[in-house]
C-alpha cells in the first residue's frame, strides 16, 4: 500500500509568481487535507477536499486554491506568493472526513 | 479560532529522564491528538484521547485528556535518543479540520 506522497520536495520561487504543488493520497483515501507549516511553528489548516468539492477552509486569502481530481489526487494552487508563503507544506489523506489523516512528507517552498 | 498552546516550546534532557509535555485550550475539541514529527518528515499520529479524563498507553509514553476535554498531556517516561523529534498535539473540530499547537522540541542527549 502506497502512502500520501507530495511533489515537488522542494522549490524556490520568487514573490509575485504562482506555484502548483501536488499530492496523491493514500490508495482508498477520499479526502484530502492541506496544511501550512511556517518554520518553528505547528502546522495550519488551509482547507479540505472530500470526493473533489471543498469541504472546509481556514483562515487564509483567496489566493490560496485547490483542486481535488476523480482519482482523489489533489492540487494546491497559491497566486501572487508572498515571502510570508514560505513554509512547509503538508498534504494529508483519510478513508472520509473524521478517520484519521495520514500525512505526506511536504514540499518545502522558498520564496525570495 | 479555537487556539492550543503547547509547553514547553524546547526541551534537552538526558536519557533516561522523565518528561511531561502540555497542550492547553480554552475551548472544546471532540477529541484530541498528539503526533511527532521527524525532521523532512510529516507528522506521525501517535494517539487520539476522546473521552474527557481518558488515559492511553503507548509502552513509555502516557497520554492523558482533561477531565473537561480541554486540556491534555503526554509523558514520557525513561527517555531514550529515539524519542527526540518535535511533539504537536492537535485537536479536531467538526469535518475532520484539525487544530495544532506550536510543538515541543524534545532533544534527548545520551
Amino acid at each position: 500500500e502506497t502512502g500520501v506522497t507530495q511533489s515537488p520536495t522542494h522549490l524556490i520561487k520568487t514573490r509575485g509568481q504562482q506555484v502548483t504543488l501536488r499530492c496523491s493520497s493514500q490508495s482508498g483515501h477520499n479526502t484530502v487535507s492541506w496544511y501550512q507549516q511556517a518554520l518553528g511553528q505547528g502546522p495550519q489548516f488551509i482547507f479540505q477536499y472530500y470526493r473533489e468539492e471543498e469541504n472546509g477552509r481556514g483562515n487564509f486569502p483567496p489566493r490560496f486554491s485547490g483542486l481535488q481530481f476523480p482519482n482523489y489526487s489533489s492540487e494546491l494552487n497559491v497566486n501572487a506568493l508572498e515571502l510570508d508563503d514560505s513554509a512547509l507544506y503538508l498534504c494529508a489523506s483519510s478513508y472520509q472526513t473524521g478517520r484519521e489523516q495520514f500525512f505526506g512528507p511536504g514540499t518545502r517552498l522558498t520564496v525570495l | 479560532t479555537q487556539l492550543l498552546e503547547q509547553s514547553p516550546q524546547f526541551l534537552s534532557i538526558q536519557e533516561g529522564e522523565n518528561l511531561t509535555v502540555y497542550c492547553n485550550s480554552s475551548s472544546v475539541f471532540s477529541s484530541l491528538q498528539w503526533y511527532r514529527q521527524e525532521p523532512g518528515e510529516g507528522p506521525v499520529l501517535l494517539v487520539t484521547v476522546v473521552t474527557g479524563g481518558e488515559v492511553k498507553k503507548l509502552k513509555r509514553l502516557t497520554f492523558q485528556f482533561g477531565d473537561a476535554r480541554k486540556d491534555s498531556s503526554l509523558h514520557i517516561t525513561a527517555a531514550q535518543t529515539g524519542d527526540t523529534g518535535l511533539y504537536l498535539c492537535a485537536g479536531e473540530e467538526a469535518g475532520n479540520m484539525l487544530t495544532f499547537g506550536g510543538g515541543t522540541r524534545l532533544m534527548v542527549k545520551p
